[in-house]
Parts: C-alpha cells; structure tokens; sequence
C-alpha cells in the first residue's frame, strides 16, 4: 500500500510565498500529483510530477525528490483565492497507477 | 475543460432506500472512478473501471456497485442505504494511458445524507 503525508493546516498572508510538503512511501512509484479543492467543489488538476526535480507553471511550482519518498508545492505572490485544500496523491504501480490520495492541506490566506 | 457530470449533487434519505448516484463524461474517456471523501479526509477509492464492462472494486471496502455499459456513464448504486453511508461521494475520470493514469478530471460530486 501507500502512505502519504501532509500537514494538515497552513496559513500564510496575502502576498507571501508558502511551501506544502507531502512525504509518500509506496512501491513501483509512477508519478505524484497535487490537486486544489476548494470548499464544497470537486479538485482540479495543479501538476504532475514523474522525475526529480521542479515543475513551474505559474505561481504554482512541484519538486520532487523519488530517493527521499519528498514532494512540495510552492505557491508564489499568494491571492486570497488561494485558500483551499490541498491535496498530495501518488501513483504507484501496486495500485493499477490509480492516485492515491493524501488528506490535504488545508490553506488559509489572510490578508 | 471537464466535461463531467454528477447528479443528484445534494440527496437526503431515508434508511433502506435504493439509490443511485449518477455520472456521466462527455470526454470519451476510458477509464472512470468513484471516490469517498469525509470532511477533513482523504479520498478514497471505491469503484473503478478500465472501459466497457469492466469494474473492479477499489481499496475502501463499499457495499455500493457500478456497472459500465456505456462508455460515457458509470452510476453507482447503493441498495439500501444506511446512514454510515452518509458521505461525499466524487466520480472522476481520465484518458488512457501506456503508463499511468494521468490526470483525473472530476465532477463537482454528490453529497449523500443518509437518515
């Protein structure tokens, strides 16, 4: 199976940069993911993350690191928007490659 | 962008009733899922199919079933409901792939109270 985890609440201020760290164990690792959801909606796709290393797209950065079982997404000039949930999910070969997901963390921008 | 439907998105009900969730993708896509998520935790696997006539049950345990005759419509069923059954319950889908699955695209869900 897998474990993941993940804080389980941040905050930050408007503005300001935030750091989200997942650590995962899992074997055949295929790929991890970070999904937004914000309250009552469905979560929508943020990056994937398949080699070591960054993945920028926007204000939202993802860097993995597969030897150390380490993912963290950076999100940059943080809107009020922003607060939202957070979610880390592994794909991983003993799971048929389906995410399996973290509990989130959920994010509170102030301002 | 998504095009992913779940309806009822709100449902209340009584103890021992048969309902079915229901979903559809306008995608194409092949493979298709259902989820459960509790307030505050993680989601969890219940139901996935690989195509047509294909389902397989996921890593929670459901007394919840799927069937998948149509490409672009997996409902999920529960017999008779209970109100440990209460729960968010989320369909999601995504495009085949060699490797991986790929980004998952879900619907906006169907919050089920069971009374």
């Amino acid at each position: 199976g897998q474990n993941i985890d993940q804080p389980t609440e941040m905050t930050a201020t408007e503005g300001a940069i935030v750091q989200i760290n997942c650590t995962y164990q899992t074997s055949g690792f295929n790929g991890l993911f970070w999904y937004q959801q914000h309250a009552g909606e469905a979560p929508t796709f943020l990056s994937y993350n398949v080699l070591d290393g960054l993945e920028e797209k926007g204000r939202f950065s993802s860097f993995l690191s597969r030897s150390k079982g380490y993912s963290y997404l950076l999100l940059k000039e943080l809107q009020m928007k922003d607060s939202a949930s957070y979610l880390c999910a592994v794909s991983a070969s003993g799971g048929s490659y389906i995410p399996t997901f973290g509990r989130g963390t959920s994010l509170i921008v102030h301002p | 962008e998504a095009d992913i439907y779940q309806t009822p998105r709100y449902l209340v009900i009584g103890t021992g009733k048969k309902i079915t969730l229901e979903c559809s993708q306008t995608m194409g896509h092949d493979k298709m899922y259902w989820y459960q998520q509790d307030p505050g935790m993680e989601l969890h696997l219940i139901h996935y199919s690989y195509g047509v006539n294909s389902t397989e049950k996921g890593d929670l345990s459901s007394e919840s079933t799927v069937s998948r005759i149509r490409t672009e419509h997996f409902p999920l069923t529960l017999e008779s409901a209970r109100p440990s059954h209460t729960s968010q319950y989320l369909c999601a889908s995504s495009a085949p792939s060699a490797s991986y699955t790929g980004e998952l695209f879900f619907g906006e869900g169907s919050r089920l109270t069971v009374l």
